[in-house]
Order: C-alpha cells, then sequence, then structure tokens
C-alpha cells in the first residue's frame, strides 16, 4: 500500500493563481481532511470530508475548496493563490474517524510569491 | 484560552533521561485524544491514543484526566530517536467525525 500520496512536493506560484494540489490514498478510508501547518500556529484544519460526496468546512476555509467524487481522491484546489497562503499542507486520511487517529501524506511545500 | 495547550519547549535532555510533556484542552465534550509524533520537514504521525485508564506502550506512557482535562506523555530511557515534536491531539466536539484539534507541539532534543 502507498497509504496516502500527496503531489506536488513543492509548489512555487505567483499571486493570483490557481492550483489543484492532489491527494489519493489506497486504505479505503472514508474520513479525509486538509491541514494547513504554519510556524507557530501548529496544524489547522482547512476543510473535511466524511465520505464521497461529502465535504465540511474546517477552521481555515476560505481561499480553498475541496470535493470528494471518489472515495480515493479529495483535491485541494487554490482559487487565487495568495502569499498568505504559503505553508505546508498536508492531507490526511482515516478509517474510523477521530477514534482510531490520521495518517497523513508527507506534505506539499507552497510558497506564493 | 486556546483550544488544546501545551508546554512551550524545547526540552533537551540527555539519553536515558525521563521526560514527561503536558497538554490541556478547553472542551469537556472531547472524548478522542492522541499524541502524534512529527520529525522536522516530515509529516505528523500517531505515536499512541490517550484512553482514560491510562495506557502504555513501551517507553511510552499516556495519561488522561478528563476531570482537570489534562494529558500527558511520559518518555522513559530517553533515545537520541526520540528527538521530535510532539503534538497533543483532540477531537472538535463540535465538528464531525473528520474533525481534530493540534496542540502546538513540544519540541523534544535528547543530546547524548
Amino acid at each position: 500500500n502507498a497509504g496516502v500520496t500527496q503531489t506536488p512536493k513543492f509548489q512555487v506560484l505567483k499571486t493570483g493563481q490557481s492550483m489543484t494540489l492532489q491527494c489519493a490514498q489506497d486504505m479505503n478510508h472514508e474520513y479525509m481532511s486538509w491541514y494547513r501547518q504554519d510556524p507557530g500556529m501548529g496544524l489547522r484544519l482547512i476543510h473535511y470530508s466524511v465520505g464521497a460526496g461529502i465535504t465540511d468546512q474546517g477552521e481555515v476555509p476560505n481561499g480553498y475548496n475541496v470535493s470528494r467524487s471518489t472515495t480515493e481522491d479529495f483535491p485541494l484546489r487554490l482559487l487565487s493563490a495568495a502569499p498568505s497562503q504559503t505553508s505546508v499542507y498536508f492531507c490526511a486520511s482515516s478509517l474510523t474517524g477521530v477514534q482510531g487517529g490520521y495518517t497523513f501524506g508527507s506534505g506539499t511545500r507552497l510558497t506564493v510569491v | 484560552r486556546k483550544e488544546v495547550e501545551q508546554d512551550p519547549g524545547p526540552f533537551n535532555v540527555p539519553e536515558g533521561a525521563t521526560v514527561a510533556f503536558n497538554c490541556t484542552y478547553s472542551n469537556s465534550a472531547s472524548q478522542s485524544f492522541f499524541w502524534y509524533r512529527q520529525d522536522c520537514r516530515k509529516e505528523p504521525k500517531l505515536l499512541m491514543s490517550v484512553y482514560s485508564s491510562g495506557n502504555e506502550d513501551g517507553r511510552f506512557t499516556a495519561q488522561l484526566n478528563r476531570a482537570s482535562q489534562y494529558i500527558s506523555l511520559l518518555i522513559r530511557d530517553s533515545k537520541l530517536s526520540d528527538s521530535a515534536t510532539y503534538l497533543c491531539v483532540v477531537n472538535n466536539p463540535r465538528g464531525s467525525q473528520g474533525n481534530l484539534i493540534f496542540g502546538k507541539g513540544t519540541k523534544l532534543s535528547v543530546k547524548p
């Protein structure tokens, strides 16, 4: 099993550009989440999904969209990149939700200039 | 009050030392508790869940005090490989099953 796979690992965007961060898991997990991690801030939840077709907002959803058309994939879209979105983005998945803990992908380091 | 607060750290300890991390959480309705470990520039990895009766996994012991809304992690006989940032995590009872709240982490450095 590959676990949780995130692509790309690194990305530099110009302000105003859009892009999609990819996340895929091969563990048949229903629960998937996107977090961003900034220095001194800890991980903050952007969006999450409890199954295909179901998504919800987390703590910091503004500027991001998600969709969950399949169990395996949970892409995160940046609509119009801003320097404040410079961060490390982690995708995570879980079989049982919060009771069982989450498995994280290796992250995407995004810089917006 | 922040939702999950941890010792600020960093903790610098010699090999073989015992070290304890503390964490408090603000919402008494939280039901799930975890410690994650994060190495520098890596993803967080689940270290252990924390149960009401306390639980142990080798050199690691986790305790939960629901009345005080307090979680602890004890590491005995520290190894160089234990050097990492330790994240205290609780579920957000206002969210659904997908919603975890992370503390900012406590950095541990184990020296030879």
